[in-house]
């Protein structure tokens, strides 16, 4: 099954902004969006945004989500060394009836 | 507060089968699906399959249709998904992860270890 494309990895400044990117398809990313999920090593991940590019309670406003037609696109800006860990993106595909995966992308806070 | 809380570690021979639990507590159980969703040590999240608590067919990822079986306890609150065939590949952290929305609550992880 077909998942979503990723950069394996993202290296930014401290205080600067990083974009990660997520490439789907119209069944997917393009027709319900995506979600975007946090993880650092040995935890579970994190929701940081729905679908619909909503945040959840308690996560901070310098992330933000966005979607242009078939990929979406997680921001982070004022980087902080906490924000080192891994990103993955995750969509519905309705064609194939179930959920997809982006390989994910490490990013590196210098 | 949402709290997934998973079973302890599992050590299994190739050929075994394992089965991994998730008590929910602090929602209403019967009104948000559940995720499976594995993570092989160094690798990405891999997507498993869904269950309805409330009863009806699962949906799983194509890898693992015949394989993986999700079942849901209302009793007790409990989620449980079972794997047969273990292999080496199989060694992973497996998840539980609830669906309002996308993913938004996370059990603590259970690490399964193959070996022989």
């Amino acid at each position: 099954q077909a998942g979503l494309t990723q950069p394996p990895s993202v290296s930014k400044g401290l205080r600067q902004t990083a974009t990660l990117t997520c490439a789907g398809s119209s069944s997917n990313v393009g027709d319900q969006g995506a979600a975007w999920l946090q993880q650092h090593q040995g935890h579970p991940p994190k929701l940081l945004s729905y679908r619909n590019n909503g945040r959840p309670s308690g996560i901070s406003e310098r992330f933000s989500a966005s979607r242009s037609g078939d990929t979406a696109s997680l921001t982070i800006t004022g980087l902080q060394p906490e924000d080192e860990g891994d990103y993955y993106c995750s969509a519905w595909d309705s064609s194939l009836s179930v959920w997809v995966f982006g390989g994910g992308t490490k990013l590196t806070v210098l | 507060q949402v709290q997934l809380v998973q079973s302890g570690a599992e050590v299994k021979k190739p050929g075994a089968s394992v089965k991994v639990s998730c008590k929910a507590s602090g929602y209403s159980f019967s009104s948000h699906f559940m995720h499976w969703v594995r993570q092989a040590p160094g690798q990405g999240l891999e997507w498993m399959g869904i269950i309805n608590p409330s009863g009806g067919s699962p949906i799983y990822a194509q890898k693992f249709q015949g394989r993986v079986t999700m079942t849901s306890d209302k009793s007790t609150s409990t989620l449980y998904m079972e794997m047969s065939g273990l292999t080496s590949d199989d060694t992973a952290v497996f998840y539980c992860a609830r669906e309002a929305g996308s993913f938004d609550s996370w059990g603590q992880g259970t690490l399964v270890t193959v070996s022989s």
